[in-house]
């Protein structure tokens, strides 16, 4: 089935900017989505069809997908972003729901 | 107020059984796609199951494929998954997790419930 492959750390110092990359085969024809898991907490929908944010969700989180990448943005990083990240699709030729393995954000 | 809350978890040993449920309130249960998504110990995210609104649309992720049966009661507004033949590897947090009408994504998810599955 479809593959999503997410780097499993990234780092970033406040107040600047992290890239979180999902790249898979051809990604950019397929709906990407984002989720935020912070420690013992349950994953919240960040961003869904690459770049819409659920209410709630600050404009700070932004989205992007083009060729074999999906891109999750987040400016002005801040101590509080800490967290698990995972990208997610619907792979239609096998009816699964797939996630990334998922990237460790950390605020330095 | 949407609450997605999960319960039925705890210790099992290989080869056992085990019924989680997800109690729904907040919303229109009837109105939404239902999930169960897992979670290994420092693991990443795992789907495992699908319900359509009505029931009819069914679908498992390979790994549970003819051990594990989803299914829901919306008069209840409850989820429900039934596991058998429980291994090592099924050992995780489960999540229930709401899919809104015919879209490909999880926009609510429950607390999650753990699974330990172990002699």
């Amino acid at each position: 089935s479809y593959v999503l492959t997410q780097p499993p750390s990234v780092s970033v110092a406040p107040g600047k900017t992290a890239r979180i990359t999902c790249g898979g085969d051809n990604i950019g024809s397929k709906s990407v989505h984002w989720y935020q898991q912070k420690p013992g907490q349950a994953p919240v929908l960040l961003i869904y069809y690459e770049t819409v944010r659920p209410s709630g969700i600050p404009e700070r989180f932004s989205g992007s997908n083009s060729g074999n990448t999906a891109t999750l943005t987040i400016s002005g990083v801040g101590a509080g972003d800490e967290a698990d990240y995972y990208c997610q699709l619907w792979d239609s030729s096998s009816v699964h729901w797939v996630f990334g393995g998922g990237t460790k954000l950390t605020v330095l | 107020e949407v609450q997605l809350v999960e319960s039925g978890g705890g210790l099992v040993q290989p080869g056992g059984s085990l019924r989680l449920s997800c109690s729904a309130s907040g919303f229109t249960v009837s109105s939404y796609e239902m999930n169960w998504v897992r979670q290994a110990p420092g693991k990443g995210l795992e789907w495992v199951s699908f319900i359509s609104r009505s029931g009819v649309k069914i679908y498992y992720a390979d790994s549970v494929k003819g051990r594990f049966t989803i299914s829901r009661d919306n008069a209840k507004k409850s989820l429900a998954l039934q596991m058998n033949s429980l291994r090592a590897e099924d050992t995780a947090v489960y999540y229930c997790a709401r899919s809104p009408k015919e879209e490909p994504f999880f926009d609510y998810w429950g607390q999650g419930t753990l699974v330990t599955v172990s002699s």
